[in-house]
């Protein structure tokens, strides 16, 4: 089993429309955990970091769940430059300490 | 502005030439740096932890002595690829944390490389 698992799509959405990724881990003890945007053929960037009680950056929310290792992406009324690849990232071990990235589920909304 | 400075982006050249790629950090001093490389379609893979002063640590499967690593100073870490053939082909990414920063706060990564053995 993969350590992080998500639905590598791809989502091809409408302006406007929501949008939900879903992300599974496998290691009970992680302890951060993170969605990351990637373009194409470019670096990963920071999206939002997921707290234990869900948290929102205007139009993202993102929540964390414990018991079923489970972590969410909700994007609101997408806009073209919302697609990207989206990476569910876990840091495992905490702090300065390496992270385990999803494969990736690709979104693209359409005009 | 970037925090993470990776050079080179782009590399073209023959298999058999050893490549070196380098990862500085510029707002701040990382003892630790991590190498990703990334295949088409495929997600990130941690390949080794670089330690300043000291050895890095690789991951299962990753051949030290064809990915050399030396973290020589708290600001910059460089991987070699010695005898680069085609299927070294990849996306190869340095990233670093800000040891200051808040716990929530991850890594930054550098740009990437984009090496291509012909």
């Amino acid at each position: 089993r993969k350590e992080v698992e998500q639905d590598p799509g791809p989502f091809n959405v409408p302006e406007g429309a929501t949008v939900a990724f879903n992300c599974t881990y496998s290691n009970s003890a992680s302890q951060s955990f993170f969605w990351y945007r990637q373009d194409c053929r470019k670096e990963p960037k920071l999206l939002m970091s997921v707290y234990s009680s869900g948290n929102e950056d205007g139009r993202f929310t993102a929540q964390l769940n414990r018991a079923s290792q489970y972590i969410s992406l909700l994007i609101r009324d997408s806009k073209l430059s919302d697609s990207a690849t989206y990476l569910c990232v876990v840091n495992p071990f905490g702090s300065a300490r390496q992270l385990t990235f999803g494969s990736g589920t690709q979104l693209t909304v359409l005009p | 502005g970037a925090v993470v400075s990776q050079h080179p982006s782009r590399v073209i050249c023959k298999s058999g030439t050893s490549v070196k790629i380098e990862c500085r950090s510029l707002d701040f001093q990382a003892t630790t740096m991590f190498w990703y490389r990334q295949f088409p379609k495929q997600s990130l893979m941690l390949m080794a932890t670089s330690n300043e002063g000291s050895k890095a640590t690789y991951e299962q499967g990753v051949e030290k002595d064809k990915f050399l690593i030396n973290h020589a100073s708290l600001t910059l870490s460089t991987l070699t690829v010695t005898s680069a053939h085609p299927e070294d082909s990849s996306f190869y990414i340095c990233s670093a944390r800000d040891p200051d920063a808040g716990s929530n706060q991850p890594q930054h990564f550098g740009d990437g490389t984009r090496l291509s053995i012909l």
